[in-house]
């Protein structure tokens, strides 16, 4: 079974500059999650996709982010005019329904300089 | 409000020392889960154990138990005979009630395992 996989690992860009980053969670698992961790911090919920529909996001989650999950299968997350405050790992998870279990992603390190 | 913490924020042991790590959660909702996860430098948080919050029986596994106490709203957690290769960072999460789709992280502790 292929665990959760996101890319890339690692970005680097500077302030003011878009990024996107893609996760693909574990085959038939409908829930899909984001979260941020900043360092010597635990993960923080970001928003959540069943299936194509985002159906919570947290006030973490400015104007400048966007999250998509156009056929129910990969995600991907943009960060749009990125400032030096967004530098974080930012974690992907997935869930199957009826059960309890948030599987998680090796994560993107995004540095902003 | 879900919080958890994990007053520990860094600890260091020597090989095959037993060591455990303290998570206590504060909570409304009567129906709720907790878990640990390790995350070792490559990143990934990989999933250890969950309980829900009807079930207060002490789990082992191998070098790794678990102690919920729904009194103290402690659920820690002992590696018994520590190896190099648990060092990692461990952290307690809360689930949001029975609603899995949301989880309160504590800040995590570091443990160091000295050769």
């Amino acid at each position: 079974d292929t665990g959760v996989s996101q890319d890339p690992r690692h970005k680097i860009t500077k302030r003011g500059q878009n990024v996107t980053f893609r996760c693909d969670p574990i085959s038939e698992h409908n829930r899909l999650y984001w979260y941020r961790q900043t360092l010597g911090q635990g993960p923080e919920f970001l928003t959540y996709f069943q299936n194509e529909a985002q159906l919570e996001k947290s006030r973490l989650l400015s104007d400048r982010f966007s999250a998509e999950r156009p056929k129910g299968s990969f995600s991907t997350l943009e960060i749009q005019r990125t400032e030096q405050g967004d530098s974080a790992m930012y974690l992907c998870a997935s869930r199957i329904a009826l059960t309890d279990t948030q599987y998680f992603g090796p994560g993107t390190r995004l540095t902003v300089l | 409000a879900q919080k958890v913490t994990q007053a520990q924020t860094e600890i260091s042991v020597v090989e095959k020392e037993d060591v455990t790590l303290d998570c206590v959660y504060e909570t409304r909702d009567t129906t709720y889960y907790l878990f640990w996860y390790k995350q070792p430098p490559s990143g990934e948080l990989v999933f250890l154990i969950r309980r829900n919050s009807f079930d207060e029986q002490n789990e082992i596994s191998g070098r790794y138990s678990w102690n919920f106490q729904k009194s103290t709203s402690s659920f820690n957690f002992t590696i018994t005979a520590s190896q190099v290769v648990d060092s990692a960072v461990y952290f307690c999460a809360l689930s949001d009630g029975n609603n899995f789709n949301k989880f309160y992280f504590g800040s995590g502790t570091k443990l160091n395992v000295k050769p």
